[in-house]
């Protein structure tokens, strides 16, 4: 029943390692997002994608590498991780045309990343 | 300035209170808003779209100006479960997808 799930809930690795989360959804949406809320609580997105497509990319480092595989999923790689990469990454999911920008996003549970 | 701003609060207010947030955004191009309410180490759940004429939900009302670029959301009635950090969020639709920003959030805490 979960409308948007991403996996792993917690990520603690070290400095230095590449890392992995996946996100999917079954609402049916054509459009999926990564947003990360650092340790103030600001929640600021970094990709959107459309349709496999990316659209919105927000000056993020190239070490984060978004990669949509169908329009269901969205997944996100991290290379060489830095320590200010700790934060809750949140996946999220909507319709997203013109006619579409009252239609809310809907969020996954988040994901705790800790970087030792 | 930062695109979206709420006054960070936190706002506490004993049980049966009516609480007011404003949010104001600086981008006039700015299309839709929302107000999300987000349970301490949860993720961001939908409260309510704010609509141009103003909108009610049971106790919740929003409000939009957008002449003077902000929106507010007006609690009745306050409940102790109605504590919880809330997000303004402001939406613009560029070239194929929907943007949206988020205000850092107001923190409420409703007490007996």
């Amino acid at each position: 029943d979960t409308a948007v799930s991403q996996t792993p809930k917690y990520l603690v690795t070290q400095m230095g390692n590449d890392k992995s989360i996946k996100c999917e959804q079954n609402l049916g949406h054509d459009t999926m997002y990564w947003y990360k809320q650092d340790s103030k609580k600001f929640l600021k997105i970094m990709f959107s994608y459309n349709n496999k497509e990316l659209i919105i990319n927000e000056t993020v480092p190239n070490r984060f590498s978004p990669k949509s595989p169908d329009k269901a999923h969205l997944n996100l790689h991290i290379n060489s991780l830095e320590l200010g990469d700790s934060a809750v990454y949140f996946c999220a999911s909507s319709q997203a045309g013109d006619r579409d920008r009252y239609q809310p996003q809907h969020f996954g549970d988040g994901t705790r990343l800790s970087i030792l | 300035r930062k695109e979206v701003e709420q006054d960070p609060g936190p706002f506490n207010v004993p049980e049966g209170a009516t609480v007011a947030f404003n949010c104001t955004y600086s981008n006039s191009a700015s299309q839709s808003f929302f107000w999300y309410r987000q349970d301490c180490r949860k993720e961001p759940k939908l409260l309510m779209s704010v609509y141009s004429s103003g909108n009610e939900d049971g106790r919740f009302t929003a409000q939009l100006n957008r002449a003077s670029q902000y929106i507010s959301l007006l609690i009745r009635d306050s409940k102790l479960s109605d504590s919880a950090t809330y997000l303004c969020a402001v939406n613009i639709f560029t070239g194929g997808g929907n943007k949206l920003t988020f205000g850092t959030g107001t923190q409420l805490k409703v007490e007996l």
